[in-house]
């Protein structure tokens, strides 16, 4: 199965900056996506990141607020942009090969 | 449409059977599957069952599934304080986008 780490585990944010999360794969991955837990809440999916394309964007999500980058088959970046207290979550990678594998997440404070 | 409806909350006691169900609404499903989230953890995947099975065991999980009635139920054998934690059933839809949608989770509380 495949391994995944984020970078930063967790982090306290002010209001109006963003914050880059780094998604890395020890395997290469076709499909890889970025999911929001909110607090209390389910996993949402925020978006497909496609390689070498345009990230694909569930209902509700949009490419200024969550612009994705992923330049190769092992990794993926995923900005939270001008962050209000509402984007405070649980972000988290996922990839899927022959079944779906999930980062250990980003834990998010916006104050 | 996609929409996965669980029970919220579920109590048990200690080496009794829990049975956590859930219910699903897209026929094209290929996989479904249960993981487990425990306080302040990541996502872990117990198992998942193929849309062309109707049962699947894994030591002491039990998942069983109604195609027809597009519903899915985890069963956890003596179950044991350890296993207290939220658990999401998630299907995997094929129409469209191809992606994951998570049901809203169900608390299971195992008390001794």
């Amino acid at each position: 199965s495949a391994v995944i780490s984020q970078k930063p585990s967790r982090d306290i944010c002010q209001r109006g900056t963003s914050l880059t999360i780094q998604c890395q794969v020890d395997s290469q991955v076709t499909m890889m996506f970025w999911y929001r837990q909110q607090p209390g809440q389910s996993l949402t999916l925020i978006a497909t990141a496609n390689q070498g394309s345009e990230a694909t964007y569930e209902s509700g999500f949009v490419i200024d607020k969550f612009p994705i980058s992923r330049p190769n088959l092992t990794f993926s970046t995923l900005t939270v942009s001008n962050m209000s207290p509402e984007d405070s979550s649980i972000y988290l990678c996922s990839v899927k090969e022959e079944t779906q594998y999930f980062g250990p997440g980003t834990r998010l404070l916006v104050l | 449409g996609e929409d996965v409806e669980q029970s919220l909350f579920l109590s048990v006691r200690e080496g009794d059977s829990s049975v956590i169900n859930c219910t699903y609404t897209d026929s094209s499903s290929t996989y479904l599957y249960w993981y487990k989230q425990e306080p302040g953890a990541g996502l872990q995947l117990l198992t998942y069952i193929f849309s062309n099975m109707d049962m699947k065991q894994d030591q002491r999980l039990t998942v069983l599934l109604n195609k027809k009635d597009k519903h899915l139920s985890l069963r956890i054998a003596d179950t044991q304080t350890g296993d207290s934690a939220i658990y999401f059933c998630a299907e995997w839809v094929n129409t469209g986008f191809q992606k994951l949608v998570f049901g809203t989770g169900t608390r299971l509380l195992v008390s001794p």
